[in-house]
């Protein structure tokens, strides 16, 4: 069983819907990432958070400390929102726990 | 915020062959991280990479196959040696704590490999 896990593998939405992603994780960590990689290979960091809430323009990232769970929501969805999603734990006193994934498309 | 400049952004190489990426940072930083992702996997860390000393290789990964320089605080690179198609992957390098970071990791732009 990986220590961090996501949920969906795969995620179809059209344009405009809500759309949201889970992570669960079974350590202890100091925060969580969630990565955004683009098809050239890219990676760019959305949030980092140990606790609550963030919000970035059409972007929310949870964490609920207590049930080792976070999600990454996405507003109004839009087809350039189509890539590879990743949350990456970081353990305490250890290097990153990277998720499997999440492919989003996002249709016209 | 800080940057990380890595390079080439993609390749193709024919089998026997070494490949070195370049990883540049626009700030000083104690340690540098290389990933290899394999397709339709996630990342797997490599090594980590000090200023002034010897890479840590994580298990399954030897210095034979990935040697690492890092000769200051700012750079890095990676060599894929004698490679093979099943190092076909994304080489990714990273840091942690960049100015701005909040002691979180930023990651290079890849380099998307081809092993013909």
């Amino acid at each position: 069983k990986n220590e961090v896990e996501q949920s969906p593998q795969n995620l179809t939405a059209q344009e405009g819907e809500f759309i949201t992603i889970n992570c669960s994780y079974s350590v202890g960590i100091s925060a969580l990432h969630w990565l955004q990689q683009h098809p050239g290979g890219g990676i760019v960091s959305l949030f980092m958070l140990s606790s609550g809430k963030k919000k970035h323009g059409r972007l929310i990232a949870t964490i609920n400390i207590q049930e080792k769970h976070s999600s990454l929501h996405i507003t109004a969805s839009h087809p350039r929102d189509s890539a590879v999603y990743i949350c990456a734990a970081i353990p305490l006193g250890s290097r990153l726990t990277f998720g499997e994934g999440t492919q989003l498309t996002v249709n016209p | 915020s800080a940057v990380i400049s890595q390079k080439p952004s993609r390749d193709i190489c024919q089998r026997g062959t070494s490949l070195t990426i370049q990883c540049q940072v626009d700030s000083q930083v104690t340690m540098m991280f290389w990933y290899r992702q394999q397709p339709g996997q996630s990342l797997t860390l490599i090594a980590t990479a000090n200023q002034g000393s010897e890479a840590t290789y994580e298990s399954g990964f030897v210095i034979d196959k990935f040697p690492i320089s890092r000769p200051n605080l700012t750079f890095s690179t990676l060599t894929v040696s004698n490679m093979s198609p099943e190092d076909s992957s994304i080489y990714l390098c990273s840091v942690q704590g960049l100015p701005g970071s909040n002691y979180g990791y930023t990651f290079g732009s890849g380099t998307r490999l081809t092993v013909v």
